[in-house]
């Protein structure tokens, strides 16, 4: 079985400020893993995943097995980053949607 | 522009009253997904086609069928809409083959309330 946790419900933090959204996972073979996030309506839309090691929009994710987690991080958050995000885990075609962390970023 | 267009935006239904749904995409993707998503929740994969081959998931409620007459189109038909089916729900395309999963495209859902 496949299952994304985000122990996270709510963040809050100033901008400027570093943000680290928890994600871990249990899955038996070999995970690929995403964050997605969901902007004030604006659709669902893919941040970014494990395998291509990108930093969009001053983020990163390190897939890290042995801990099983997926956090990700900005080092200095912007108010353009308040929204919904979710981690996601695929397993034959199909993605677990981790429960969501809401960040909000203060001025 | 490509994208993934979800009819209508909201509807609404009758407790009881059958209601469908309507997803259609330009990405030519050959995978089609229906989830369900309730105020403040992940959402939750209600099944997927891949190409014609339609997959359910195990505690998808029989009240929820899907159709998919093409690439491009996919239906959920909710056959008789309890008010705990109020929810969004959101459409998705990928492209899958050979075991290589791509990311998910998402449409920008319907809001379904249910009197």
């Amino acid at each position: 079985a496949q299952r994304v946790t985000q122990p996270e419900k709510l963040l809050s933090v100033f901008k400027g400020a570093p943000v680290e959204l928890k994600c871990n996972y249990s899955y038996s073979g070999s995970p690929e893993l995403f964050w997605y996030v969901q902007y004030s309506r604006q659709r669902l839309q893919l941040l970014l995943r494990h395998i291509s090691r990108e930093s969009i929009k001053g983020f990163t994710a390190d897939l890290n097995k042995g801990e099983t987690s997926f956090h990700l991080k900005k080092p200095f958050a912007q108010e353009e980053d308040s929204a919904m995000y979710y981690c996601a885990l695929v397993g034959n075609y199909k993605l677990s949607f981790g429960a969501g962390t809401t960040v909000t970023v203060r001025a | 522009d490509a994208m993934v267009i979800q009819n209508p935006r909201y509807q609404v239904t009758q407790f009881g009253k059958p209601v469908t749904l309507s997803c259609s995409q330009t990405l030519n993707h050959n995978v089609m997904y229906w989830y369900q998503q309730k105020s403040s929740q992940a959402p939750k994969l209600l099944f997927h086609y891949y190409d014609k081959d339609f997959n359910n998931e195990a505690d998808t409620p029989d009240n929820f069928q899907s159709r998919r007459p093409n690439t491009s189109f996919c239906f959920l038909d909710i056959r008789s809409p309890g008010l705990g089916d109020a929810a969004m729900y959101l459409c998705a395309t990928s492209r899958a083959s050979g075991g290589s999963y791509n990311e998910q495209f998402f449409g920008p859902g319907t809001r379904l309330t249910v009197l």
